[in-house]
Formats: structure tokens, C-alpha cells, sequence
């Protein structure tokens, strides 16, 4: 099974300051099909798992420009330019290239310091 | 607009079964693979079982093969899950998720005597 391991697990954030997410699988997540299926997903508290990046760096329907992904292979990176209170909650990021099973990675919590 | 309702969740006795439902809308359901995707009190998301298009085709974590079955009627525009043999560690909120780009609210399902 793949292993995705994000860090850091918390993430204290100044509103209006950017913020960092690190995503590293333990192998490669191209397919087969040159695609990339590398994906973040947002969970504010009390509330469903919302997909914002799609294919390592493809923003979802409505999702902020603020947020941005990329990367390539094995590291993956989520960006949010500045941090608003709405942001607060805990973001994942998960694989669906090597499947089954689609593994998660153990989420990190930003906050607002 | 897409809309995805769990049902069926609620406390069971280890041993006993429950079958969720996934009730959706706002989409031509029989053309999307859906996911089950559980989430244990306070902690992770972890992926449950797939199933494709047509219903022809499922996987499952291991953590559940043999135990739940998941299935669809693209009639009915409805998914399920079929817990058999549950343990305290299944204890967890359900979400149905299509294509992991919508997700419903989720139903919480609590094994224990």
C-alpha cells in the first residue's frame, strides 16, 4: 500500500500569512495515463471532507484562489497565499493512483494563532 | 446540485449488523464509481470500499473484506453498505463520497454493548 505522510501535523498561522502543507508518498504517483492522482481535501470543524485540489494542482468549483497545489512524483505541496479565519480545520491529502486501497495521509491541523 | 444523504447509522451491540444507505441527487448517478470513506472519533479519514459504474465491480479495505458489502441500485439512485459482524473499531461517521468530489454529511455508526 502506498503511504502518505504529511507534516507538519499542526500548523499555527498568523491571518493574512501563507501557509505550507508538505504531502510525500512512499512511491510514485504517476499512472499509467501520465496523470497525476494526487488530491487535497479540506475538513473545517463539525463539517464533511471538501475536495479543493484535484490531480496535484487543479482548484475545484469555488475554491479560493489563495489555495494552490503542485509538485511532481512523490512531494506534493499545498499553498495558501494568505490565511483567512475561514481556512481553520484540518486538510488531507490522499492517492488515487495505486489503488486499492486510496490511502489518506494523517492530516494537518492549521490554526490561527 | 449534487447531494449525497447517509442514513442508517446508530449504536449497535460487537457482533450485530447495520446497512447504511447513500441516497443522491442532482446527478446521473449510474455513470459515477462511489466510495465509502470512515472517520473514527477524532481521528483520520480512512477509506472503506469502492464500487464502479455499473455495480460490477467493488473493492474493499482490509480492515472490512469479508465483513461489509457494499452495493448500488442505479434505479433508486441509492448506494449501501452492508455491516455484518461488527466490531468496536468500526466505530466511526460514514461518508458516501462520489468520485471524492462531493461528499454527503456523513451518519455515525457506534458498536458497543
Amino acid at each position: 500500500d502506498v503511504v502518505m505522510t504529511q507534516s507538519p501535523l499542526s500548523l499555527p498561522v498568523t491571518l493574512g500569512q501563507p501557509a505550507s502543507i508538505s504531502c510525500r508518498s512512499s512511491q510514485s504517483l504517476v499512472y499509467s495515463d501520465g496523470n497525476t492522482y494526487l488530491h487535497w481535501f479540506q475538513q473545517r470543524p463539525g463539517q464533511s471532507p471538501r475536495r479543493l485540489i484535484y490531480k496535484v494542482s487543479n482548484r475545484d468549483s469555488g475554491v479560493p484562489d489563495r489555495f494552490s497545489g503542485s509538485g511532481s512524483g512523490t512531494d506534493f505541496t499545498l499553498k495558501i497565499s494568505r490565511v483567512e479565519a475561514e481556512d481553520v480545520g484540518v486538510y488531507y491529502c490522499m492517492q488515487g493512483t495505486h489503488w486499492p486501497p486510496w490511502t489518506f495521509g494523517q492530516g494537518t491541523t492549521v490554526e490561527i494563532k | 446540485e449534487v447531494q449525497l444523504v447517509e442514513s442508517g447509522g446508530g449504536l449497535v451491540q460487537p457482533g450485530g449488523s447495520l446497512r447504511l444507505s447513500c441516497a443522491a441527487s442532482g446527478f446521473t448517478f449510474s455513470t459515477y464509481w462511489m466510495y465509502w470513506v470512515r472517520q473514527a472519533p477524532g481521528k483520520g479519514l480512512v477509506w472503506v470500499s469502492h464500487i464502479n459504474s455499473d455495480g460490477s465491480s467493488t473493492t474493499y479495505a482490509d480492515s472490512v473484506k469479508g465483513r461489509f458489502t457494499i452495493s448500488r441500485d442505479n434505479a433508486k439512485n441509492t448506494l449501501y453498505l452492508q455491516m455484518n459482524s461488527l466490531r468496536a473499531e468500526d466505530t466511526a461517521v460514514y461518508y458516501c463520497a462520489r468520485s471524492f468530489d462531493n461528499w454527503g454529511q456523513g451518519t455515525l455508526v457506534t458498536v458497543s454493548s
